[in-house]
């Protein structure tokens, strides 16, 4: 059985600042491991995804994660938070072959001024 | 170029009625997954098929709920004597098999809601 957990419901940068958002999961299998983001009204888009090999990853719009398997955590990161980064982001786990993806209940990144 | 295509985007239906809901997946994908994503919550899986068939299915479809791929192409996912409890975002996604892991590309989703 795989879970996702993200900590933190609500996030609020400053223009500028660091974005960090946390996931940490649970998995009987190496995960595969991804971030999603859903802006209002829309689907979801892919940041980024671990599946094998390095474990830094980068993504898109600037944004990073790193797989760390001792602390089975996958935090998304981003030096410098712009406003179009507003939205919601989430976590998920997916096994081998490409099945079903269990996802994290988001976090709902807000960047002010 | 053609992502996945969802319609309708928005559907409000009295409690009682049978609602359908189309995904059309990106062409040539093999695999197509339906989700069910509520007010707050990250999405949940429903089931997926390979090709036309039917190779998984969560608990939470249930009887009330059907869904099927018959040429392999589109899919539609059919929820029968709807409740309030149904409303949410449906949300479909693709991907092609090719060894490794299949990105799975989301589509807009359905939005329903249940008067």
């Amino acid at each position: 059985a795989q879970s996702v957990t993200q900590l933190g419901s609500h996030v609020s940068v400053s223009e500028g600042a660091l974005v960090l958002l946390r996931c940490n999961y649970s998995s009987s299998v190496p995960p595969y491991l991804f971030w999603y983001v859903q802006y209002p009204n829309q689907g979801l888009q892919l940041l980024l995804k671990y599946t094998t090999g390095a474990t830094l990853v980068k993504g898109i719009n600037g944004f990073e994660a790193e797989f760390k398997k001792s602390e089975t955590s996958f935090h998304l990161t981003k030096p410098s938070a712009h406003m179009s980064d507003a939205a919601e982001y989430f976590c998920a786990v997916g096994t081998g072959g490409g099945n079903k993806l269990t996802f994290g209940t988001g976090t709902q990144l807000k960047v002010e001024l | 170029d053609t992502g996945v295509s969802q319609d309708p985007r928005h559907k409000i239906t009295k409690r009682g009625q049978n609602v359908t809901f189309r995904c059309d997946p990106i062409s040539e994908h093999n695999r197509l997954y339906w989700y069910r994503q509520t007010l707050g919550q990250g999405p949940e899986f429903l089931t997926y098929f390979q090709n036309e068939a039917q190779l998984e299915k969560s608990r939470l479809l249930s009887d009330r709920f059907s869904a099927e791929r018959p040429k392999g192409s589109f899919s539609t996912l059919e929820i029968q004597r709807t409740e309030q409890g149904d409303s949410a975002m449906y949300l479909c996604a693709s991907s092609l098999t090719s060894g490794g892991y299949n990105e799975q590309f989301f589509g807009p989703g359905t939005r329903l809601t249940v008067l």
